[in-house]
């Protein structure tokens, strides 16, 4: 079974560009995530998707980060302008139904912005 | 609100010797506890879980969990650590209170010596 497909890997802008996150979710699993993680630290929630929609996106700086999922399938993350702040490990993750199931999570995007 | 803690940020063991990984959670309603672990340039990866049921939980590579209500604790355990266990171990929690977000603790180093 592949797992979640995330790209580019490692990313390299600098500030005020736009950049932008793509992940193909485990085939069938219906809630995907999008995580922030910083150096040191646990992954944070950005946004979860249930099928097509976004159930969850109270962490998501929404002034300059958007994310969408089109078919419930990949999803998209962007950031337009980045900050230097922006510099982190974007991981996307996905589950099928049920809240006790666990998550499988891609490898990562490492974004640095100079 | 829900939270994780994890209160070391590296646990040193020699291989052969038991290993511990401490993690305590505050929820509001009955909790869904997760370990994961993650390797370098490597997304999370699922250890074990606990929904409900028998309070020692077992998972991959020999690794186990023990739920403990009263002391609302989710320690990580393994009889013989190895040096391949030496990885950075998450621990996580979720609770309907909190429309079953997953929060993640900030993680602890685990180096097994040879």
């Amino acid at each position: 079974e592949a797992g979640v497909v995330q790209s580019p890997r490692y990313k390299i802008i600098e500030k005020k560009q736009p950049v932008a996150f793509w992940c193909n979710p485990i085939s069938g699993h219906n809630t995907l995530y999008w995580y922030l993680q910083n150096l040191g630290q646990g992954p944070e929630l950005l946004i979860r998707y249930e099928n097509e929609e976004a159930v969850d996106d109270s962490q998501l700086p929404k002034d300059r980060f958007s994310a969408e999922r089109l078919k419930g399938v990949d999803s998209t993350l962007k950031i337009q302008p980045a900050e230097l702040g922006d510099s982190a490990v974007y991981l996307c993750a996905s589950s099928s139904g049920g809240s006790g199931n666990e998550q499988f999570f891609g490898p990562g995007t490492r974004l640095t912005v100079l | 609100a829900q939270s994780v803690a994890q209160p070391e940020d590296q646990v040193n063991v020699a291989e052969g010797n038991p290993l511990t990984v401490k993690c305590t959670y505050s929820v509001s309603g009955n909790p869904y506890l997760f370990w994961y672990v993650q390797y370098p340039n490597r997304g999370l990866q699922f250890l074990l879980k606990y929904i409900t049921g028998d309070n020692l939980v077992k998972g991959s590579y020999g690794f186990e969990a023990e739920f403990n209500k009263s002391q609302t604790s989710f320690h990580l355990k393994k009889p013989s650590a190895l040096v391949s266990d030496s990885a950075l171990y998450f621990c996580a929690v979720r609770d309907y209170t909190g429309g079953f977000k997953t929060i993640f603790g900030a993680g602890t180093r685990l180096f097994v010596k040879a």
